[in-house]
């Protein structure tokens, strides 16, 4: 079963416009953790946000901010005022069991 | 700033043939966590080290793949009797294994399989 699902396979916006990237997950267990990676075209996986299921608070971190709400296992990425170096593909990932998931990513162009 | 390494990086090789990687984690990094990512799609977990313990393996990991991390440090992930599927980008990730467990990535070892 997919454990998690991102449905924007690719996105391009403008410099300066603000993006929102899904994720919607599935998972039984009640403690559980959630993640957003980078992939740059170096390919090299950046560590972004790292979120357990007992902490809902939104959070912001400079231009990123992350939307988590569990009514609809969805734990949304936001990208405000958006710049070149942030074209990458990004990945949304489940830690659930001590086995980890990742979505299919979104793969984000941001045109100058 | 030493973070973690691959090698080889690139390693092309003949179907049935068998192949190791290596990975070494951050210094002190006592989780080890290795994926593998084909084109397209997102990084796929195979196993993970807590220190030499081997704690999880995927349920979809062929038993052709191994991994040991003998002393805690560095770990090798061994594929025998490889087949063309097996070609993809294998990923080594360490974690400090604290609460804030950020995974940090290598480079990765991309492996084709004629």
């Amino acid at each position: 079963a997919q454990k998690v699902t991102q449905a924007q396979t690719e996105i391009s916006v403008v410099e300066k416009e603000d993006v929102t990237l899904d994720c919607v997950y599935e998972t039984r267990d009640t403690t559980y953790y959630l993640f957003w990676y980078k992939q740059p075209p170096s390919g090299e996986l950046v560590f972004l946000i790292r979120r357990n299921s007992f902490d809902e608070q939104n959070e912001i971190s400079g231009r990123y901010s992350w939307n988590f709400q569990k009514s609809t296992s969805s734990f949304n990425f936001t990208i405000t005022a958006s710049q070149v170096v942030d074209s990458a593909v990004y990945f949304c990932a489940n830690e659930d069991g001590n086995q980890f998931y990742f979505g299919t990513g979104t793969s984000l162009t941001v045109i100058p | 700033d030493t973070g973690v390494s691959q090698d080889p990086r690139h390693k092309i090789t003949k179907r049935g043939q068998n192949v190791t990687f290596r990975c070494d984690p951050i210094s002190e990094h006592n989780r080890l966590y290795w994926y593998r990512q084909t084109l397209g799609q997102g990084p796929e977990f195979l196993t993970y080290f807590q220190n030499e313990a081997q704690l999880e393996k995927s349920r979809l990991l062929s038993d052709r793949f191994s991994a040991e991390r003998p002393k805690g440090s560095f770990s090798t992930l061994e594929i025998q009797r490889t087949e063309q599927g097996d070609s993809a980008m294998y990923l080594c990730a360490s974690s400090p294994g604290r609460d804030t467990d950020t995974q940090y990535f290598g480079p990765g070892t991309r492996l084709t399989v004629l």
